[in-house]
């Protein structure tokens, strides 16, 4: 079976703050997907980020970084200089590769980020 | 569309009543899902529909809940005889890949439900 955990569930900062949030996956598949989602107050999860299991470099966009360690089995996502518009619930997700039951995401519980002015 | 489609956006039904949710994938994605968003609970996976293959009903809670996708197009979740349980944002997501995990989901707004 897979399994997100998204141990913090609410982070307040105050803008201009660097804040990392942390998750960590469960999986015994060796070829699988990772990714972030963020989810506004207006509801709808924008997609932020896709990993595949091979593929351990940190990447970077923007104000954006993500971690990806296997030997953790964790996925970090950092947001530097934090914004009031980064304020949204970010879920992390894991697929397997191939189809049937383990192709689907699974999602964590996700993570309330609120930036403060 | 240019996006994934979701009506009603709001619904209040009373216990007992049965419910429709309405989803318009982005036209030309073959793959729909649908997961449900309960408070502090995470998306839990519903059903997944992938073209003309028989849908992945492993998520529905009960038999109470079914979901239909006609013409490879939009798809309705039905729910029959609603609980309060059932109260939560049903999303719906459309992808354009094949079969496999790699596939990004693009995600509705979502239909809140509120069973009374």
């Amino acid at each position: 079976a897979q399994k997100v955990t998204q141990a913090q569930t609410e982070i307040s900062v105050v803008e201009k703050e660097d804040v990392t949030l942390d998750c960590v996956y469960e999986t015994r598949d060796t070829t699988y997907y990772l990714f972030w989602y963020k989810q506004p107050p207006s509801g709808e999860l924008v997609f932020l980020i896709r990993r595949n299991s091979f593929d351990e470099q940190n990447e970077i966009s923007g104000r954006y970084s993500w971690n990806f360690q296997k030997s953790t089995s964790s996925f970090n996502f950092t947001i530097t200089a934090s914004q009031v518009v980064d304020s949204a619930v970010y879920f992390c997700a894991l697929s397997g590769a191939n189809t049937g039951a383990n192709s689907k995401l699974t999602f964590g519980k996700g993570i309330t980020l609120s930036v403060r002015p | 569309g240019a996006g994934v489609s979701q009506s009603p956006s709001n619904k209040v039904t009373e216990k007992g009543k049965d419910v429709e949710l309405r989803c318009d994938p982005i036209s030309g994605h073959t793959a729909l899902y649908w997961y449900r968003q309960s408070l502090g609970q995470g998306l839990e996976f519903l059903i997944y529909f992938q073209g003309n293959s028989a849908p992945d009903k492993s998520g529905l809670p009960s038999d109470r809940f079914s979901a239909e996708r006609t013409g490879g197009s939009v798809s309705t979740l039905t729910i029959q005889r609603t609980q309060q349980e059932d109260s939560a944002v049903y999303l719906c997501a459309s992808s354009s890949g094949g079969v496999g995990g790699a596939n990004v989901l693009t995600f509705g707004a979502g239909s809140r439900l509120t069973v009374l």
